[in-house]
């Protein structure tokens, strides 16, 4: 089973600022099969990128993805009020699914 | 409109049962790879189980001997049913659908508590 770790746990930043998120596997995650959501308070999570830098539909494009092997990031290039929310990621591998930890953005 | 709603959640006592569905609207369950997933109280999101169009089931670890995924085509539903219920099993229950290994639409979510 890949572990995901995501860091920080939590980013203090201001309307404005740029968010980069950081996602560690435990082992190389194959065919850049790595996605990212965004949860806000009592809402259900919703997709935000799709195979490492894919925008879903919808999706503004402050919000990008990149990385490959272990290593990924999310940036979020100017935050707006309604960026502040708790990220995941998840991987694909063998048949399985994960998530990691999360990192909630906060209003600092 | 493509829509995913859960139900079945509640109270049940340690040791207990419970069977969660997830109604589908906008697309069929039988020609999508379909997904649970669930969230403890605070709690970052925990991936379940999975079931893929050709039939074959996965699950996580943590539930793997007492969870069951299963799914009704002629109800256009996906089930689970959760035994020997823990404490730690409280959480809300999301179910949803895996699109190229991404979870493309997600349900509301239904309420699972265990507890005496």
């Amino acid at each position: 089973e890949i572990v995901l770790t995501q860091s920080p746990g939590t980013l203090s930043l201001s309307p404005g600022d740029r968010a980069t998120l950081s996602c560690r596997a435990s082992q190389t995650v194959t065919g850049s099969y790595l996605a990212w959501y965004q949860q806000t308070p009592g809402q259900a999570p919703r997709l935000l990128i799709y195979s490492t830098s894919s925008r879903a539909n919808g999706i503004s494009d402050r919000f990008s993805g990149s990385g490959s092997g272990r290593d990924f990031t999310l940036t979020i290039s100017r935050l707006e009020p309604e960026d502040f929310a708790v990220y995941y990621c998840q991987q694909y591998g063998r048949s399985l699914l994960t998530f990691g930890g999360g990192t909630k953005v906060e209003i600092k | 409109e493509v829509q995913l709603v859960e139900s079945g959640g509640g109270l049940v006592q340690p040791g207990g049962s419970l069977r969660l569905s997830c109604e589908v609207a906008g697309f069929t369950v039988s020609k999508n790879d379909m997904t649970w997933v669930r969230q403890a109280p605070g709690k970052g999101l925990e991936w379940l189980s999975v079931f893929y169009i050709a039939g074959d089931t996965y699950y996580a670890d943590s539930v793997r001997d007492r969870f069951s995924i299963s799914r009704d085509n002629s109800k256009n539903t996906l089930h689970l049913q959760m035994n020997s219920l823990r404490a730690e099993d409280t959480a809300v229950y999301y179910c949803a659908r895996l699109h190229y290994y991404y979870m493309d639409v997600w349900g509301r979510g239904t309420t699972v508590t265990v507890s005496s």
